[in-house]
């Protein structure tokens, strides 16, 4: 069974400062793995996808098949970027989409 | 253009009661779900239809029946209403099976 794991559910760091969050997944086939992000009280939006490799907001996240991560990085923080994060892993042959537990991340002026 | 659409954005109510949610999306999609956010802010996907197909039909209590009468909607009716089921309800669409979905803005249902 596909599994997705973020083990910090809390993330809290000073503006400027790099911030990472990690992402690690189960999974027997090629994985399709996604970054969501969730502003207060908004809609999930889409943030990266793996197979795009493109930076949004600054943010980067790299597959590594070898530790099975795909984890989330911004070298430096920006207040706005406090939101909740999702990590989301696809089905190549099907629609299920298997979401982390999320992290919260708070960037603090 | 509102590219998934949700009504209500809030919904209060009673333990017992029937009610439901509508999800319209004008993308053009061909695939549905809807998810559960808890009080944890866990995501757990519900359902899935594909061109008005159910495909994914995950272990929900069958007090939650989707309906969808063409595949720009999916509408998800809950009976008897449970204190539990307070949550947030995404409506999602995706133009492909395993690509990225497109969320509404949810709707917070709040069961007392």
């Amino acid at each position: 069974a596909q599994r997705v794991t973020q083990p910090e559910k809390l993330l809290s760091v000073f503006k400027g400062a790099p911030v990472e969050l990690k992402c690690n997944y189960s999974y027997s086939g090629s994985p399709e793995l996604f970054w969501y992000v969730q502003y207060s009280r908004q809609r999930l939006q889409l943030l990266l996808r793996h197979i795009s490799r493109e930076s949004i907001k600054g943010f980067t996240a790299d597959l590594n098949k070898g530790e099975t991560s795909f984890h989330l990085k911004k070298p430096f923080a920006q207040e706005e970027d406090s939101a909740m994060y999702y990590c989301a892993l696809g089905e190549t042959s099907g629609s299920r989409l298997t979401f982390g537990e999320g992290t919260q991340l708070t960037v603090n002026p | 253009d509102t590219a998934v659409s949700q009504t209500p954005k809030y919904l209060v109510t009673q333990m017992g009661n029937d009610k439901s949610i509508k999800c319209e999306q004008n993308l053009g999609h061909d695939t549905m779900y809807w998810y559960k956010q808890d009080s944890k802010k866990f995501l757990k996907i519900m359902f899935s239809y594909n061109n008005k197909e159910l495909i994914i039909n995950e272990t929900v209590p069958n007090r939650f029946s989707p309906k969808s009468p063409d595949k720009a909607h999916l509408n998800l009716h809950i009976n008897s209403l449970e204190l539990g089921d307070s949550a947030v309800y995404f409506c999602a669409s995706s133009q492909l099976r395993g690509s990225p979905l497109h969320f509404g803005n949810g709707t917070r249902l709040t069961v007392t």
